[in-house]
């Protein structure tokens, strides 16, 4: 069974960067079927899809957030991770990363962890 | 951007009721949305893709339908587990969107 498991900082300062990492387990991140994204929901709202990346290492971004964003891949590590620099209060969010296919949704998603900007 | 409404943005419902929830898309994206349901503190479950395929282990009480621009989730006898929040989402180009999501409470 797939799984799916995010880690890095809850608390990040204003103009700060933050940096999450997703583990992938029960399955390979080199998959060439499918693709690895991060997406976010701020307290109380809707979801924004973030972007997402190949295990080539090919990414595509939101345009909303496409200057501050950086998604990468270690296959070695069957990792991904997310950076968005200088952040503001309006970047706090639970931030989920998730498995996608070719022209397919989200099936599997990790449970999200909260990540708050603040001083 | 492709716009992704739904609404209302809250429904009331009974147990047992038979429930419908709309999405409408800004611009044909053909068959490509899936629909979410969300609990509180939880990830979104993928029910259906590509507008009307069941995903693996949800129950068939749950069913969706339409293409182009206008889409429906429907519940055919609500459970007490089925309040919760649903996105639909379109996965027919870039960037992915989500609906704002349709919360369903009990009536």
């Amino acid at each position: 069974q797939l799984q799916l498991q995010e880690s890095g900082p809850g608390l990040v300062k204003p103009s700060d960067t933050l940096s999450l990492t997703c583990t992938v387990s029960g399955g390979s991140i080199s998959s060439s079927t499918h693709y690895w994204g991060w997406i976010r929901q701020p307290p109380g709202e809707g979801l924004e899809w973030i972007g997402h990346i190949y295990y080539s290492g090919t990414t595509y971004y939101n345009p909303s957030l496409k200057s501050r964003v950086t998604i990468s891949v270690d296959t070695s590590k069957n990792q991904f991770s997310l950076r968005l620099s200088s952040v503001a209060a309006a970047d706090t969010a639970m931030y989920y990363c998730a498995r996608h296919g070719v022209y397919f949704p989200f099936d599997y998603w990790a449970q999200g962890t909260l990540v708050t900007v603040s001083s | 951007d492709i716009q992704m409404t739904q609404s209302p943005s809250t429904l009331s419902a009974s147990v047992g009721d038979r429930v419908t929830i709309p999405c409408r898309a800004s611009q044909s994206i053909s068959s490509s949305l899936a629909w979410y349901q969300q609990k509180p503190g939880k990830a979104p479950n993928l029910l259906i893709y590509k507008a009307s395929f069941l995903e693996s282990g949800v129950p068939s009480r749950f069913s969706g339908s339409g293409s182009g621009t206008e889409f429906t989730l429907t519940i055919s006898s609500l459970q007490p587990d089925d309040f919760a929040t649903y996105y639909c989402q379109q996965f027919n180009s870039y960037p992915y969107t989500f609906g704002q999501g349709t919360k369903l409470e009990i009536k």
